[in-house]
């Protein structure tokens, strides 16, 4: 089955960037999206089609997806932005999430 | 406003069954494919299933096939999902998720539900 990778933790300091990975084989063919989520939240969109940002997303939110590897990177990063980013893929009729990354601002 | 209203979680005992229920508003419920994503207690999140806008395409995870069935009802735009011969890694908060209008590689889930709680446990 196809798997997603993400490392499981980042960390940033206020203000700095912040790049988290997702990783599958050809990722880059297909489309990835990602989402956040604090604490005894449901999760939310914040990057769909590889770079897209739904309304209401700050600008700091951006991706990309190419090769085997799909990045989120949150420029400018505040401390609301501390959560949890979870990748997700479509493949073989089946919706794929990679394992979650904790972001810490510190 | 988008609306999706998660119903009919609680504790069953393993071996047991539930159905969770969906309500959806705010939105042409039949012109889009629905899903269901659970998540364990400190646990990352996890696709189960999903059914197209018609309901004649779904998917199963590996780790519920032949004990989950998803369906939906158009007329009264509601999503379920039962879920037989329940085990204990089964328990988790199982969200409702709107996904886009075509089934497959665009699969975007840009609206969920607050989630209900499934405990399976004796």
């Amino acid at each position: 089955s196809y798997e997603l990778t993400q490392p499981p933790s980042v960390s940033v300091s206020p203000g700095q960037t912040a790049s988290i990975t997702c990783s599958g084989d050809k990722l880059g063919d297909k489309y990835a999206c990602w989402y956040q989520q604090k604490p005894g939240q449901s999760p939310v969109l914040v990057i769909y089609e590889d770079s897209k940002r739904p309304s209401g997303i700050p600008e700091r939110f951006s991706g990309s997806n190419s090769g085997s590897t799909a990045t989120l990177t949150i420029s400018g990063t505040q401390a609301m932005d501390e959560a949890d980013y979870y990748c997700q893929a479509w493949d073989s009729s089946t919706v794929v999430f990679g394992g979650g990354t904790k972001l810490t601002v510190l | 406003e988008v609306q999706l209203l998660e119903s009919g979680g609680g504790l069953v005992q393993p071996g047991g069954s539930l159905r969770l229920s969906c309500a959806a508003s705010g939105f042409t419920f039949s012109s889009y494919v629905m899903s269901w994503v659970r998540q364990a207690p400190g646990r990352g999140l996890e696709g189960v299933s999903g059914i197209s806008g018609s309901g004649g395409s779904t998917y199963y995870a590996d780790s519920v096939k032949g004990r989950f069935t998803i369906s939906r009802d158009n007329s009264k735009n509601t999503l379920y999902l039962q879920m037989n011969s329940l085990r204990a890694e089964d328990t988790a908060v199982y969200y409702c998720a709107k996904d886009g209008p075509v089934w497959g590689g665009k699969s975007t889930f840009d609206y969920w539900g607050q989630g209900t709680l499934v405990t399976v446990s004796s």
